[in-house]
C-alpha cells in the first residue's frame, strides 16, 4: 500500500513555541491530505484538509491562526501549532489519498502520528 | 447528534466467539463507508470498505444500511490479535472522512 510519513514522532517543548509537524506521502502524490487531532479515548477530530497549491479548509471551531497548514507540493504537507500551549498537547496525525481517481473509494492513508506535549 | 456514533465498548469477549459492531451515521447524503482499525498508539490502517450489497473478507463481514443509517462489522471467530479499537469512517460530501470514537475490542484466552 501507499506510504505516508510523519515527522516528528514525538515532540515535548515549552509553552509559547511553535511546533511543525511534517507529512509526505513517500510514493504518491497527494492532492488532498486531512489533518487530525486525537485526544485520548476519543475519535480523531478532523482540523483541516489540506490543498496541493490552495488555502486549507478548516473544521469549525479550529483556529486558522493558531494550525497552519501549508501544502505547498503534492508529496508535503506541514501543520505548524503556533504559541503551544498544555491544551494544544495531543496525537495529531495527518492522512492522504491518491491523487486523481479514487476519490469515491477513498481509501485513506495515515502518517505514524505525532505526539506534542506542551509544558 | 453526532455525525458519526459507535458504541465505545470494550466488548470484551472469548477466542473463537463472534462479535458485532454498529455505527450509525447522521447525514443522509454520505457517500462512502469503511471500518478502520487502531491499535493502542498506533495510525489507524483500512480493514475494509462497506459496500450497499454487504461485503466479506475471511473472518470480516461488513453491511450497509442506508435506510437505517447505519453500517456494522461483524467478526467471526476471534483470535487475540484482533484486539484493537474499530473505527467507523463515513464520508460526507466531497468525500470528507469522519470518523466515529471507536469501539474497544477485547480478545482474551
Amino acid at each position: 500500500g501507499a506510504v505516508v510519513s510523519q515527522h516528528p514522532s514525538w515532540v515535548i517543548c515549552k509553552s509559547g513555541t511553535s511546533v511543525k509537524i511534517e507529512c509526505r506521502s513517500l510514493d504518491f502524490q497527494a492532492t488532498t491530505m486531512f489533518w487530525y487531532r486525537q485526544f485520548p479515548k476519543q475519535s480523531l477530530m478532523l482540523m483541516a484538509t489540506s490543498n496541493e497549491g490552495s488555502k486549507a479548509t478548516y473544521e469549525q471551531g479550529v483556529e486558522k491562526d493558531k494550525f497552519l497548514i501549508n501544502h505547498a507540493s503534492l508529496t508535503l504537507s506541514t501543520l505548524t501549532v503556533t504559541s503551544a500551549h498544555p491544551e494544544d498537547s495531543s496525537f495529531y496525525i495527518c492522512s492522504a489519498r491518491l491523487a486523481g481517481g479514487g476519490t469515491a473509494t477513498g481509501e485513506l492513508f495515515f502518517g505514524e502520528g505525532s505526539r506534542l506535549t506542551v509544558l | 447528534r453526532k455525525e458519526v456514533e459507535q458504541d465505545p465498548g470494550p466488548f470484551n469477549v472469548p477466542e473463537g466467539a463472534t462479535v458485532a459492531f454498529n455505527c450509525t451515521y447522521s447525514n443522509s447524503a454520505s457517500q462512502s463507508f469503511f471500518w478502520y482499525r487502531q491499535d493502542c498508539r498506533k495510525e489507524p490502517k483500512l480493514l475494509m470498505s462497506v459496500y450497499s450489497s454487504g461485503n466479506e473478507d475471511g473472518r470480516f463481514t461488513a453491511q450497509l444500511n442506508r435506510a437505517s443509517q447505519y453500517i456494522s462489522l461483524l467478526i467471526r471467530d476471534s483470535k487475540l490479535s484482533d484486539s484493537a479499537t474499530y473505527l467507523c469512517v463515513v464520508n460526507r460530501g466531497s468525500y470528507i472522512p469522519t470518523f466515529g470514537r471507536g469501539t474497544s475490542l477485547i480478545v482474551h484466552p
